[in-house]
């Protein structure tokens, strides 16, 4: 059974640099043909996609994050990573890493999440 | 302002049947496969529906999804109050700002 675990800072200032990392389990992050999302929720809002990274370790962003984000691959870890640069109040929200399936192209669906993290961004 | 529009809340009683509306446009559900996710409180969201009908190993047929056009529906049945949670649906959109879009949720409550 797949399982991804966040870890990462819960607190951070502003204008500096988020940083999580989501650990995989029950598999090999690098076999089979897999995306691995990283989206956040505001308290008490919706789902927000912030990007993704393939197998081979292309990447997708949300072209509204875009500037600020980048997600990278370690796959002698079986993690991946977010790095979201600049941020604000704005930014405070739970982030939950997942998997997408993507054997012929991506799926488009989420069939593994993490419990998620909450990262408040505060002086 | 989320891409997809859902309807903030709906309500039944239990046994009774509910519909979440999810409408976007042809940039997105007109054109790409719909899923949707039940998230219970304080919990992360759960993979109910893919490709527009299809239920994942373990979810009972209780659930069940359909798309027409720039609109998709989520079916529940034999309403139970542990289905009380919000839903989303989600889906790919292919505009020229392309990426992984959701609708604002729907919170349902079983009176």
């Amino acid at each position: 059974q797949v399982q991804l675990q966040e870890s990462g800072p819960g607190l951070v200032k502003p204008s500096q640099t988020l940083s999580l990392t989501c650990t995989v389990s029950g598999g090999s992050i690098s076999s089979g043909s897999y995306y691995w999302s990283w989206i956040r929720q505001p308290a008490g809002k919706g789902l927000e996609w912030i990007g993704r990274i393939y197998t081979s370790g292309s990447t997708n962003y949300n072209p509204s994050l875009k500037s600020r984000v980048t997600i990278s691959v370690d796959t002698s870890k079986n993690q991946f990573s977010l790095k979201l640069s600049s941020v604000t109040a704005a930014d405070t929200a739970v982030y939950y890493c997942a998997r997408e399936p993507g054997w012929v192209g991506p799926s488009y669906y989420f069939d593994y999440w993490g419990q998620g993290t909450l990262v408040t961004v505060s002086s | 302002q989320s891409v997809l529009t859902q309807p903030p809340s709906v309500s039944a009683a239990p046994g009774q049947k509910v519909t979440i509306s999810c409408s976007g446009s042809s940039s997105n559900i007109g054109n790409n496969y719909v899923s949707w996710y039940q998230q219970l409180p304080g919990t992360a969201p759960k993979l109910l529906i893919y490709d527009n009908n299809k239920r994942p190993s373990g979810i009972p047929d209780r659930f069940s999804g359909s798309k027409s056009g720039t609109s998709a529906t989520l079916g529940i049945t034999g309403l139970q109050t542990g289905d009380e949670a919000d839903y989303y649906c989600g889906t790919w959109d292919s505009s020229l700002s392309p990426g992984m879009v959701f609708g604002g949720g729907t919170k349902l409550t079983v009176l």
